[in-house]
């Protein structure tokens, strides 16, 4: 199938670490990518990774990726409430269209 | 930095009336990328375009959507004859490089709501 899973709801404190998990379906996905969606606003790509490397870490934003079992992780460090938002997983395909999980809503309290 | 535009940011329509959603991608971009958001939904793919033609479309873009870049700068999507279910946010994306390769930017989205 096409799905690409995410738990639907994160609700951390500030300051906390927030882990939003995702899992998908295509190994032969080359890249993956996390996008971040605020209230009425458009799709902003935080990061992505290619299917070969294992982390990658950008300033408070850490993707983890285990390709063996096709799951994906975005750490958030010091999560603030301006993190408050949903994100969204999705991987490309060879084509190059993305397949999109349902969004994580992540809430931030302060 | 450069972005995505599109226009209009919202529009009303009525039932079975053509709609035409308008993008701007960023201007060294070659390929091209309509998707939709029906409200509180997933993100879905709807077509993707690349030299001057449609290289892929999904079971939802179906004969009452066409795509079409009339000249060196826009993108639109037409839905000929809009029904209740067409309301969603439609999203333009586009990509500089081959099919799979790197980042693709979205831009702000068209919310259509058809009454």
């Amino acid at each position: 199938g096409e799905d690409v899973e995410q738990s639907l709801f994160l609700s951390v404190r500030e300051g906390d670490s927030s882990v939003i998990n995702c899992t998908y379906t295509d190994s032969s996905s080359t890249y993956l990518y996390w996008y971040k969606q605020e209230p009425g606003a458009g799709l902003q790509l935080l990061t992505y990774i290619f299917s070969n490397m294992d982390m990658k870490q950008d300033q408070r934003l850490t993707v983890l990726l285990n390709k063996k079992d096709k799951h994906l992780s975005l750490r958030i460090a010091d999560t603030q409430t301006g993190d408050s938002a949903i994100y969204f997983c999705a991987e490309s395909r060879p084509t190059g269209k993305l397949i999109f999980g349902q969004g994580t809503t992540l809430q931030v309290k302060p | 930095e450069p972005e995505v535009t599109q226009t209009p940011s919202h529009q009303v329509t009525q039932m079975g009336q053509e709609v035409i959603l308008r993008c701007v991608p960023i201007s060294n971009h070659l390929y091209f990328y309509w998707y939709r958001q029906i409200l509180g939904q997933k993100v879905e793919f709807l077509v993707s375009f690349y030299n001057n033609e449609i290289s892929e479309k999904s079971e939802i873009f179906d004969d009452q959507f066409s795509v079409e870049r009339p000249d060196g700068s826009n993108f639109t999507l037409k839905i000929r004859s809009t029904k209740l279910e067409d309301s969603a946010m439609y999203f333009c994306a586009s990509r500089e490089g081959s099919a799979n390769t790197g980042e693709l930017f979205f831009g702000e989205g068209s919310r259509l709501t058809v009454l």
